[in-house]
């Protein structure tokens, strides 16, 4: 099994471009999650998805973030137009069902200069 | 909401000794309560989970306990190997606020050899 893929693993980019962060789930998981890493927070929960619907994005921070999942093999978070304070690594979990074991992938470190 | 709080935040053992971790959370209604370990560049990993219905829960070097009634949890590591030193995070969510994880600060490990 090739665990959750997540690409890019480092992206650095300037203040105000958009960037788009990816995700595969391990196959045959429903459920999907994207966190977020800092020093200061820790980590916290963005958005989760289950069956490929959004089910609670309380922790997205601002309008400027989005998230996706077309299908159940793909998901996207967004971030436009970025900011320096959007800095950090970025996850994506996978779960079988909602409230089981989660599986992170590698991250993305991104760094908005 | 949730509040996972850890302690301590940074611990260090001589190989072969124990460490343990503690954690305490706030919502009486949580019933998962999942331990991760996270490496240097790579996202946090699965180590043992315990759910409300039970006290303990073993795995080879690694234990937990749950006392639902004090509202805490702990991680036991016997005979520690350089290998074991990480950050460990800990974790607790319940089916009433949909199965998110709220994570504690975390606590660094570091095994002497």
């Amino acid at each position: 099994d090739a665990g959750v893929i997540q690409s890019p693993r480092h992206e650095v980019t300037e203040m105000g471009q958009e960037v788009t962060l990816r995700c595969k789930p391990i196959s045959g998981h429903n459920s999907l999650f994207w966190y977020r890493q800092t020093m200061m927070r820790g980590l916290e929960l963005l958005i989760y998805f289950n069956n490929n619907v959004p089910i609670d994005d309380s922790g997205m921070p601002e309008d400027r973030f989005s998230a996706k999942m077309p299908n159940a093999s793909f998901s996207t978070l967004k971030i436009q137009p970025s900011e320096p304070r959007d800095s950090a690594v970025y996850f994506c979990a996978s779960s079988l069902a909602e409230g089981g074991e989660q599986y992170f992938g590698p991250g993305t470190r991104l760094t908005v200069t | 909401g949730e509040n996972v709080e850890q302690h301590p935040s940074t611990l260090s053992v001589q190989e072969g000794d124990s460490a343990v971790i503690k954690c305490t959370y706030s919502d009486s209604a949580s019933n998962y309560f999942p331990w991760y370990k996270q490496e240097l560049g790579k996202g946090p990993q699965l180590i043992i989970d315990i759910r409300s219905n039970v006290g303990e829960k073993k795995d080879q070097r690694i234990a937990v306990t749950l006392n639902k009634t004090a509202k805490h949890f702990s991680l036991h590591i016997t005979e520690t190997q350089p290998e074991d030193s990480a950050v460990y995070f800990c974790a607790a969510s319940s089916e009433e606020y949909g199965n998110k994880l709220v994570f504690g600060a975390g606590t660094i490990l570091r095994v002497k050899s």
